[in-house]
């Protein structure tokens, strides 16, 4: 499968941004969609993750983010939704949402990548 | 919470040896994970499980895992695999996934 992100972001410090990952050529199945941002001149961060199979109640995100972040799953339309909330100027980076099949590695890695949002942060 | 090292820059001459190393804290006891970065490109995953290759990915590649150092070692080394390599673990402890700092390789 591919994963179809949505289209770059501008936002206004203290708005939210909600970016989307769309499964095109087959479903997310048992897999689990992890989002990940990357900050320019940076290293990857993880940010959070779902498994679309059991839902928002298996939603899970980084400590520091878990007040502004909601990670959800439309199993219909196999498409995977991340939403920042009262966003700052460090929060301007690259978004990716990225597969994890559990079946297949030990702990948490990461082998389909989407192409990446950039969501621009900036009064 | 939990730290990954990396040596920021390596260089190598097409057809030698790389070795990429990730310090961390009693890493052998995670499975480690690698990711190929070029610039403009998401990443890809060239190791898994400290040293499993993905299917495509060049036998070149091979990865190992013990104490407190994982490397991933690139043989014969040419222009393409110039980029920025990424090693991964998940940390138990503070149920988080960790990545390193970032090596970037330089084919001279």
């Amino acid at each position: 499968i591919q994963l179809v992100q949505s289209g770059a972001e501008v936002k206004k410090p203290g708005s939210s941004v909600k970016v989307s990952c769309k499964a095109s050529g087959g479903t997310f199945s048992t897999y689990i969609v992890t989002w990940l941002r990357q900050a320019p001149g940076q290293g990857p961060e993880w940010m959070g993750r779902i498994t679309p199979a059991l839902g928002a109640a298996s939603s899970r995100s980084a400590k520091q983010l878990q007040d502004r972040v909601t990670i959800t799953a439309d199993k219909l339309t196999a498409t995977v939704y991340f939403e920042l909330r009262n966003l700052r100027s460090e929060d301007t980076a690259l978004y990716y949402c990225a597969r994890f099949d559990s079946g297949r590695f030990a702990t948490d890695a990461f082998d389909i990548w989407g192409h990446g949002t950039m969501v621009t942060v900036s009064s | 919470s939990y730290v990954l090292a990396q040596p920021p820059s390596v260089s190598v001459a097409p057809g030698q040896t790389a070795t990429i190393t990730c310090g961390g804290n009693n890493i052998g006891r995670n499975s480690v994970h690698w990711y190929q970065q070029r610039p403009g490109q998401a990443p890809l995953l060239v190791m898994y499980n400290d040293r499993d290759r993905p299917s495509g990915i060049p036998e070149r590649f091979s990865g190992s895992n013990s104490g407190n150092t994982a490397t991933l070692t690139i043989s014969r080394v040419e222009a393409g695999d110039e980029a920025e390599y990424y090693c991964q673990v998940w940390d138990s402890g503070s149920d988080l996934v960790v990545f390193g700092g970032g090596t970037k390789l330089t084919v001279l």
